[in-house]
């Protein structure tokens, strides 16, 4: 079975850099992704990891240790309009190719002036 | 121009009715997704269907089948609504089962009463 956690909700200051951890266990694994969810819309893709290391993109960047079970994502000049939900999600495959996605529950960041 | 679509947005009934959710995608992606997010904000995968094949089946209650007439539509239909089922409801759609990411739609808001 798959087991993600995330911090439920966090807070942090316009401009600073936030850092949203995630730890997994999980059978199959076959990479890691985040997810930005604002309140009352669908979830935009953010980012992926399949191999250890670092991804940047603009203001975001993700991290995963697969040894470790763990990654985070690091939003970097933090804006008002970052204020959403972020989904942690690991993929599996259980075999035969059916790719499967398991969502964490989600870490709720309020940016504050 | 939409690129995954969800109709209708919103859709209040009472138990024990049947209702159907449409989706369709125009971005000539082969796999296409249901999920379900409950009051808690948790998203969790339902069916997955590749170029019109069932490849995801989770534990869902046999009340909900979906329905795939062409890979650029996946509708859901559920009999005997209950009061549980009250949830938002995405549709999701990626290039292919060995995906890198998922677009979503907008999601179907619907109340059991």
């Amino acid at each position: 079975g798959q087991n993600i956690d995330q911090p439920t909700e966090m807070t942090a200051t316009e401009g600073a850099i936030v850092q949203i951890n995630c730890t997994y266990q999980t059978s199959g694994f076959n990479g890691l992704f985040w997810y930005q969810q604002h309140a009352g819309e669908a979830p935009t893709f953010l980012s992926y990891n399949v191999l250890d290391g670092l991804e940047e993109k603009g203001r975001f960047s993700s991290f995963l240790s697969r040894s470790k079970g763990y990654s985070y994502l690091l939003l970097k000049e933090l804006q008002m309009k970052d204020s959403a939900s972020y989904l942690c999600a690991v993929r599996s495959d259980p075999g035969a190719g059916s790719y499967q996605l398991t969502f964490g529950k989600g870490t709720k960041l309020s940016v504050i002036p | 121009d939409t690129a995954v679509s969800q109709t209708p947005k919103y859709l209040v009934t009472q138990m024990g009715n049947d209702k159907s959710i449409k989706c369709e995608q125009n971005l000539g992606h082969d796999t296409m997704y249901w999920y379900k997010q409950d009051s808690k904000k948790f998203l969790k995968i339902m069916f997955s269907y590749n170029n019109k094949e069932l490849i995801i089946n989770e534990t869902v209650p046999n009340r909900f089948s979906p329905k795939s007439p062409d890979k650029a539509h996946l509708n859901l239909h559920i009999n005997s609504l209950e009061l549980g089922d009250s949830a938002v409801y995405f549709c999701a759609s990626s290039l292919n089962r060995g995906w890198d990411e998922q677009f979503f739609g907008p999601g179907t808001r619907l109340t059991v009463l």
